[in-house]
């Protein structure tokens, strides 16, 4: 199985340019989330979805925007990238917020 | 919204010894406090979790023990081996229709030869 795949693993963008993080699941869940992890901050919560066609904000979600394209897919959009959205980002899935949350390989994004 | 709090933040004990993270929420309706494990270069994985209808909960040499009215949950490593090392995360949920999982900061666990 292959569980939470993101795409790209690496990415180095230039301030000001935009890119789309690449989410899906196959786990037929219902939650999706997108974190980014940085040192001595843990992972912080940008937005998440708790079933297709639904999104919130999480606690960092200012210079990003989120589609729930449909059930498996959840993508991360920066329209403007800023240095400070260097980062790890995680994208993960669970069967709602009581279940274990799996996590994706990470995408390592530097902006530059 | 939920605010978790993780210490410390890094911990080193000799292998064999036992290893104790903290964790403490702000949210009294949240309900779901798992442990997750992460090793270098990979994304965090589930170890452990615990409801708020129990105490107390152990798998094999990790134990995790919460305390609703203190609004604090902590987890156990006995005998600690040098796979242990890691960042260990805490976190809590709500569940029901809001399902914001929050974050604690984090705790680098090293195991000492």
């Amino acid at each position: 199985n292959a569980g939470v795949t993101q795409t790209p693993k690496f990415q180095v963008l230039k301030t000001g340019q935009s890119m789309t993080l690449q989410c899906a699941q196959d786990m037929n869940h219902n939650s999706m989330y997108w974190y980014r992890q940085d040192p001595g901050m843990g992972l912080r919560l940008i937005y998440y979805s708790a079933s297709e066609g639904t999104t919130d904000k999480g606690e960092v979600p200012n210079g990003y925007n989120v589609s729930r394209l449909n059930k498996r897919e959840f993508s991360l959009r920066l329209e403007s990238a800023a240095p400070s959205q260097t980062s790890v980002y995680f994208c993960a899935s669970s069967d709602r917020g009581l279940a274990e949350a799996f996590f994706g390989q990470g995408t390592r994004l530097t902006v530059v | 919204g939920e605010n978790v709090e993780q210490h410390p933040s890094t911990l080193s004990v000799q292998e064999g010894d036992s290893a104790v993270i903290k964790c403490t929420y702000s949210d009294s309706a949240s309900n779901y406090f798992p442990w997750y494990k992460q090793e270098l270069g990979k994304g965090p994985q589930l170890i452990i979790d615990i409801r708020s209808n129990v105490g107390e909960k152990k798998d094999q040499r990790i134990a995790v023990t919460l305390n609703k009215t203190a609004k604090h949950f902590s987890l156990h490593i006995t005998e600690t081996q040098p796979e242990d090392s890691a960042v260990y995360f805490c976190a809590a949920s709500r569940g029901n229709r809001d399902d914001k999982i929050i974050f604690g900061k984090g705790t680098r666990l090293h195991i000492l030869p």
